[in-house]
């Protein structure tokens, strides 16, 4: 049972055009939500959270969006650079406790 | 800068063996995580770790056991290893309240033959 879910697989866009990574989720318990980058051979790197007390938090080229009603977030990239090419994960974690879900990953390319 | 390190980032193991997969962190954390990563799948957590000697299940624990005797340390072990446990571990940290970012590890990529 995914209680988080990132339904693309893969995403192409060209450099300085803007990247949207989405997920949604299940768990009506969620309220804290994180985005991973994840380079080949490397573990995850935290990029951008957001609490469901907020609709978007923005941190330099990365903004995430929370819709709650829809439980679904995005993440946009603007400008995208060859350089974003990683896989994105979303991941979501309860109110009372660190049990986090991870979604299944987007692999995201910036053509030049 | 958190550092969280696994003690192999390539292993090759035969079945049935028994396999030991160690993890350090050396923020202090409270938490710590075990996960597997498989295509089309993400990362599935195995266990996790809130205190030293303490254990949680998570979603896929069977096949596999913990041990957290230090704070700093997480091991993995597979008992018995099997060719459906080939896959990318990965391990993470954090602190012990709530809404904490985890931390990864570079993770082992485990083949099991």
């Amino acid at each position: 049972d995914q209680q988080v879910k990132q339904n693309s697989p893969s995403l192409s866009v060209q450099e300085g055009r803007i990247s949207i990574l989405n997920c949604d989720y299940t768990n009506s318990m969620f309220d804290y939500f994180l985005w991973y980058k994840k380079y080949p051979a490397e573990g995850p790197t935290f990029l951008i959270s957001i609490s469901s007390i907020k609709d978007k938090n923005e941190d330099g080229r990365f903004t995430v969006f929370l819709n709650k009603s829809a439980k679904h977030l995005s993440l946009h990239i603007v400008p995208s650079q060859p350089g974003d090419s990683a896989v994105y994960f979303c991941a979501a974690s309860p109110y009372n406790n660190n049990d986090m879900r991870f979604g299944a990953g987007t692999r995201l390319t910036v053509k030049p | 800068d958190v550092k969280v390190t696994q003690s192999s980032r390539y292993l090759v193991k035969r079945t049935g063996e028994k396999v030991f997969l160690e993890c350090v962190q050396d923020m202090d954390h409270e938490n710590m995580f075990w996960y597997r990563q498989d295509p089309g799948l993400g990362l599935r957590l195995i266990y996790f770790s809130y205190d030293v000697k303490m254990k949680e299940k998570g979603d896929i624990p069977e096949g596999y056991s913990v041990s957290r005797e230090k704070k700093e340390r997480f091991s993995l072990i597979l008992e018995s290893a099997s060719t459906n446990q080939t896959s990318m571990y990965l391990c993470a940290s954090s602190y012990g309240g709530t809404q904490e970012t985890q931390y990864f590890g570079p993770g082992t990529r485990l083949l099991v033959l």
